[in-house]
């Protein structure tokens, strides 16, 4: 069974610092893996995805995340947060070779970007 | 705008009564999700269509939810004799089949959300 894991409610930086927003996933296969962001009363924006190839991947906004299949890990990072950012963070997997194409979503953290 | 669109925005109804969403998706998408949220949480998957196909179905879906979508294109989710606890955002989403069969992402409506009085 898929599952994703956000380990944090809540993310407090201040502005200029760099955040990590954490993502923990189990898949039988190979994972495909995603973060979206929602603002609120909105729908999911998506801001990146790691398909296959490096384990850096660069998204809208300046955000990135690094794959680490040891770790079994899909953070989210972006060097120099803004206020801008404060919003609600989901990140999401697809078991590629299970024969399912649904996306299980985490829990969500919300990211405070403190002026 | 080419985005997915969902109506209506916002739904209120009384409980035992049915409602009926609507999900139009962008144009040549073929795969089609419905997924629930409820405050506090991530959205949780009911189903899922490629083209007129329901392929997989939540077990969080009950009898009283249906989904459709006749000739693949636009989708409808109904939810008959509702209950307080049906009160939640409904999103719709939609993805393209991908290169090489690889998963692309999925693109979000703005959801509609539910309140059952």
């Amino acid at each position: 069974a898929q599952s994703v894991a956000q380990p944090e409610d809540q993310v407090n930086v201040a502005e200029g610092n760099p955040l990590t927003v954490k993502c923990t996933y189990s898949v039988s296969g190979n994972p495909y893996l995603f973060w979206y962001v929602q603002y609120p009363n909105r729908g999911l924006q998506f801001l990146l995805k790691y398909i296959t190839g490096d384990n850096l991947v660069k998204g809208s906004y300046g955000f990135e995340a690094e794959f680490n299949k040891s770790q079994t890990s899909f953070h989210l990072k972006k060097p120099s947060a803004l206020v801008s950012d404060s919003a609600l963070y989901f990140c999401a997997v697809r078991d590629s070779t299970s024969g399912t194409y649904k996306y299980i979503f985490g829990t969500g953290t919300r990211l405070k970007v403190l002026a | 705008d080419t985005g997915v669109s969902q109506n209506p925005r916002h739904k209120i109804t009384k409980r035992g009564q049915n409602v009926t969403f609507r999900c139009d998706p962008i144009s040549e998408h073929n795969r089609l999700y419905w997924y629930r949220q409820t405050l506090g949480q991530g959205p949780e998957f009911l189903t899922y269509f490629q083209n007129e196909a329901q392929l997989e179905k939540s077990r969080l879906l009950s009898d009283r939810f249906s989904a459709e979508r006749p000739k693949g294109s636009f989708s409808t989710l109904e939810i008959q004799r509702t209950e307080q606890g049906d009160s939640a955002m409904y999103l719709c989403a939609s993805s393209p089949p991908g290169p090489q069969g690889f998963s692309t992402e999925a693109f979000f409506g703005q959801g509609t959300r539910l309140t059952v009085v």
